[in-house]
């Protein structure tokens, strides 16, 4: 089935660590396409945070990484800050649909 | 440094067609593929297409049919037509691209524009 399943809402208190899943299937994450996340916050532009699975863009600091291990793929975020308090979305290719996926979304609440 | 910028109606009616621009400035719009992404309010990203300069297009499958993506290269902008609209389609509408400098994700979007379907 073509889609990426994350969970609707996280949280953690300041300081703490998160992760936010992205479950896929043999079309997307499975069949080795990469996964890249984003931020948005509300009202702008998703921002790059993760790209091809671990690897940040430039300025994104090294509290937030990323990996992938079969249909699915984790953003972990330590050190949590009450500036990262946003939604996050992770994407990918999908092979059957031969197009981009978008998960659902996570918000994340820092307490 | 390239940048987007999206510009539309704001408004339109049900069972009309969709357009909005998106200007490309820093880069030609010959370099890379345009991609359109949109956001209904207090739901996710969904993926509606993406263009290259030569014609190459790749669709979501559930707005295939009613979608249609062009460049402009004397003008250096990129357009999206959506037709037969209804409210599902108010969304805030991205234009984005994947310059190849962090792989394909998307790493130079758009500020965004809001599109209400009226009835």
């Amino acid at each position: 089935q073509s889609m990426l399943t994350q969970p609707p809402s996280v949280s953690g208190a300041p300081g703490q660590r998160v992760t936010i899943s992205c479950t896929g299937s043999s079309s997307n994450i499975g069949a080795g396409y990469n996964v890249h996340w984003y931020q948005k916050l509300p009202g702008t532009a998703p921002k790059l945070l993760i790209y091809d699975n671990n690897n940040r863009p430039s300025g994104v600091p090294d509290r937030f990484s990323g990996s992938k291990s079969g249909t699915s793929a984790s953003l972990a975020i330590t050190g949590l800050q009450a500036e990262d308090e946003a939604d996050y979305y992770c994407h990918s290719y999908d092979g059957s649909l031969s197009g981009v996926l978008f998960g659902g979304g996570t918000k994340l609440t820092v307490l | 440094q390239v940048q987007l910028q999206e510009s539309g109606p704001g408004l339109v009616k049900s069972s009309e067609t969709l357009s909005l621009t998106c200007t490309v400035s820093g880069a030609s719009v010959s370099r890379y593929y345009w991609t359109w992404i949109r956001q209904p309010a207090g739901r996710g990203l969904e993926w509606l297409g993406r263009f290259y300069v030569n014609g190459a297009t790749d669709s979501n499958p559930s707005l295939k049919s009613r979608l249609t993506m062009s460049v402009d290269t004397s003008k250096n902008y990129i357009s999206l037509k959506l037709t037969s609209v209804s409210a599902a389609d108010t969304a805030v509408y991205y234009c984005a691209t994947y310059t190849g400098s962090h792989s394909d994700a998307f790493d130079i979007w758009g500020q965004g524009t809001l599109v209400t379907v009226s009835s």
